[in-house]
């Protein structure tokens, strides 16, 4: 199974701060990777899918880069609204596999 | 309005079955692979497993954790997706999801995601 491993498991920023989360995988995945967003008690929404594309509807503070193993989700000016916890997942192969999770705290 | 409702859930005995299900409206439900992830008690996503469409013979795939004691259906005639748990065991206790599969290119990823169903675990 491939492993993914979120870093940090959570922070704390401030209002308008670029937040960067990273997704390591522990073997090749080329570029099938997804961010999910999660706020409490609701389901998960999707953000970018294909390590870098931003799903339809979501607004550009966010992007996604990354290839193979390394990837990384950044929020370029953090809001309020963006308090939640966020996953990756790998869809290159069965299991498909989350990420441990990243929760924002806002400052 | 594209959306999934789970029903079904509540508190069953440690060995025992349940059956959840999914709705689907919105859109066509026959045309999409689905999925079911759960997500246990204060932790994070956990992916269940997958039936296919018909084109691809509703093939499945499951997770190594419930392989051998849940079993996922549809019913396209109903926009229904089922998964039939049995043997439950604690470790089972979990808000049940079930998602849709967006094709886009060579990505399938979860793109519609309903609110979920609560199965609980316990003596």
């Amino acid at each position: 199974d491939i492993q993914m491993t979120q870093s940090p498991s959570s922070l704390s920023a401030f209002v308008g701060d670029r937040v960067t989360i990273t997704c390591r995988a522990s073997q090749d995945i080329n570029n099938y990777l997804v961010w999910f967003q999660q706020k409490a008690g609701k389901a998960p929404k999707p953000l970018i899918y294909g390590a870098s594309n931003l799903q339809s509807g979501v607004p550009s503070k966010f992007s996604g880069s990354g290839s193979g193993t390394d990837f990384t989700l950044i929020i370029s000016s953090l809001q309020p609204e963006d308090f939640a916890t966020y996953y990756c997942q790998q869809y290159r192969s069965y299991p498909l596999t989350f990420g441990g999770g990243t929760k924002v705290e806002i400052k | 309005d594209v959306q999934l409702v789970e029903s079904g859930g509540g508190l069953v005995q440690p060995g025992g079955s349940l059956r959840i299900s999914c709705a689907a409206s919105g859109f066509i439900f026959s045309d999409h692979y689905m999925d079911w992830v759960r997500q246990a008690p204060g932790k994070g996503l956990e992916w269940v497993g997958r039936i296919r469409k018909k084109t691809n013979s509703y093939t499945t795939e499951y997770a190594a954790p419930v392989k051998g004691r849940f079993i996922i259906s549809r019913d396209d005639s109903e926009n229904s997706l089922y998964l039939q748990m049995s043997s439950l065991k604690t470790e089972d206790t979990a808000v049940y999801f079930c998602a849709r599969v967006l094709v886009s290119g060579q990505h399938y990823y979860l793109d519609v995601w309903g609110k979920g169903t609560t199965v609980t675990v316990s003596s």
